[in-house]
């Protein structure tokens, strides 16, 4: 079975340029994560998607960065302009969907290689 | 804002060493996760813990929740140069989930 597919893995942009970043979930997954990632440290949740809705976006710099998921399967997410310190590398995830026991909620989240991005 | 702290940040050790990564925070998790992360590919799932106290052992590696859910700590008894990578803790909370801060782990051979 295929794993989740991103593409480009990687781009080099010169500033103010616009991007865009390409997902495809493992199939049959519900849930559908964009993370951004600087070297050496955690990822940190951009947007989250259950199904084609938007149920976390309130970590994404809405001024700059957008993101779909036209038909609940594949994902883009765009930076228009590209700034210097969005240089890094950009983690799409997916999962089965949220599971809820009666004090747990938990995904095993299936991570793709990510774009590394880099900002000139 | 959930924040996780992970330590130590970086760790070198010789081969068949052990060693223990800590995860905490000041919020309460419903389930805590822990990933394993080599250079040029995403995090992969190790472990889920979801009850305080719980432990889980993974051949070499032994994961434990803490009693009030807010911390946990992961422990690897005799470190191979195969465990050289960065570990990262995710917590689950309000339908939220938080990564931690990193630990870079090398083993030496």
């Amino acid at each position: 079975e295929a794993g989740v597919v991103q593409s480009p893995r990687y781009k080099i942009i010169e500033k103010k340029q616009p991007v865009a970043f390409w997902c495809n979930p493992i199939s049959g997954h519900n849930t559908l994560y964009w993370y951004l990632q600087n070297l050496g440290q955690g990822p940190e949740l951009l947007i989250r998607y259950e199904n084609e809705e938007a149920v976390d976006d309130s970590q994404l710099p809405k001024d700059r960065f957008s993101a779909e998921r036209l038909k609940g399967v594949d994902s883009t997410l765009k930076i228009q302009p590209a700034e210097l310190g969005d240089s890094a590398v950009y983690l799409c995830a997916s999962s089965l969907g949220t599971l809820q026991g009666r004090r747990a909620s938990y995904n095993e989240q299936f991570f793709g290689p990510g774009t590394r991005l880099t900002v000139l | 804002t959930q924040l996780l702290e992970q330590s130590p940040q970086f760790l070198s050790i010789q081969e068949g060493e052990n060693l223990t990564v800590y995860c905490n925070s000041s919020s309460v998790f419903s389930s805590l996760q822990w990933y394993r992360q080599e250079p040029g590919e995403g995090p992969v799932l190790l472990v889920t813990v979801v009850t305080g106290g719980e432990v889980k052992k993974l051949k070499r590696l032994t994961f434990q929740f803490g009693d009030a859910r807010k911390d946990s700590s992961l422990h690897i008894t005799a470190a191979q140069p195969g465990d050289t990578g960065l570990y990262l803790c995710a917590g689950w909370g309000y339908q939220k989930v938080t990564f931690g801060t990193g630990t870079k782990l090398q083993v030496i051979p």
